[in-house]
């Protein structure tokens, strides 16, 4: 079947760090994407893992190792902005045409002054 | 440029009634996904269209559901016999397979209540 799990809550400082992690069972795996999305609003494209390793992109890194089915998005100098829905997504080509992404609950993080 | 956009933005109907949401891409993307999405929840897959035709409409959860494209560019989703169960936020996604990811492209989508 298809699962991806992420914590629902997480609450955090400004200016802190902060580590969500996600791990992952698909039938298929061509990839995995972190967005964000704040609340009434479209999700927005953050970072993508297609290999084993660290991508850093600014205040945002993106971690993936596919032998754990595991991610995590580590934000860094919090900010207020920050506070918002963070989506853990597998691109499932289930071996075939296809390029859904199968997406978890997403992760609330709230970051306090 | 412009992004993806969807309409209406919220639609408000009754149990039983029949319908249609729209979706614009972005200009030259000839991938476009429907995603729905209820409150507290990632988004869920419902269909795939690749040009004109739906590579994989898996995720439709019924055959009240039906999705179409048939220029390639606008799609519309289409909703028959309405129940309480289908209001959600529907979200349109394109993509592009010249991007560098691959990756989708969200519209603000359309918040559906049924009542």
């Amino acid at each position: 079947g298809q699962n991806i799990d992420q914590p629902t809550e997480m609450t955090a400082t400004e200016g802190a760090i902060v580590q969500i992690n996600c791990t992952y069972q698909t039938s298929g795996f061509n990839g995995l994407f972190w967005y964000q999305q704040h609340a009434g609003e479209a999700p927005t494209f953050l970072s993508y893992n297609v290999l084993d390793g660290l991508e850093e992109k600014g205040r945002f890194s993106s971690f993936l190792s596919r032998s754990k089915g595991y991610s995590y998005l580590l934000l860094k100098e919090l900010q207020m902005k920050d506070s918002a829905s963070y989506l853990c997504a597998v691109r499932d080509d289930g071996g075939g045409a296809t390029n859904k992404l199968i997406f978890g609950t997403g992760t609330l993080l709230a970051v306090q002054p | 440029g412009a992004g993806v956009s969807q309409t209406p933005s919220n639609k408000v109907t009754e149990k039983g009634k029949y319908v249609e949401l729209r979706c614009d891409p972005i200009s030259g993307h000839t991938a476009l996904y429907w995603y729905r999405q209820s409150l507290g929840q990632g988004p869920e897959f419902l269909i795939y269209f690749q040009g004109t035709g739906a590579a994989d409409d898996s995720g439709l959860p019924n055959d009240r559901f039906f999705a179409v494209r048939p220029e390639g560019s606008v799609s519309t989703l289409k909703i028959q016999r309405t129940e309480r169960g289908d209001s959600a936020v529907y979200l349109c996604a394109s993509s592009s397979t010249g991007a560098p990811h691959n990756e989708q492209f969200f519209g603000p989508g359309t918040r559906l209540t049924v009542l």
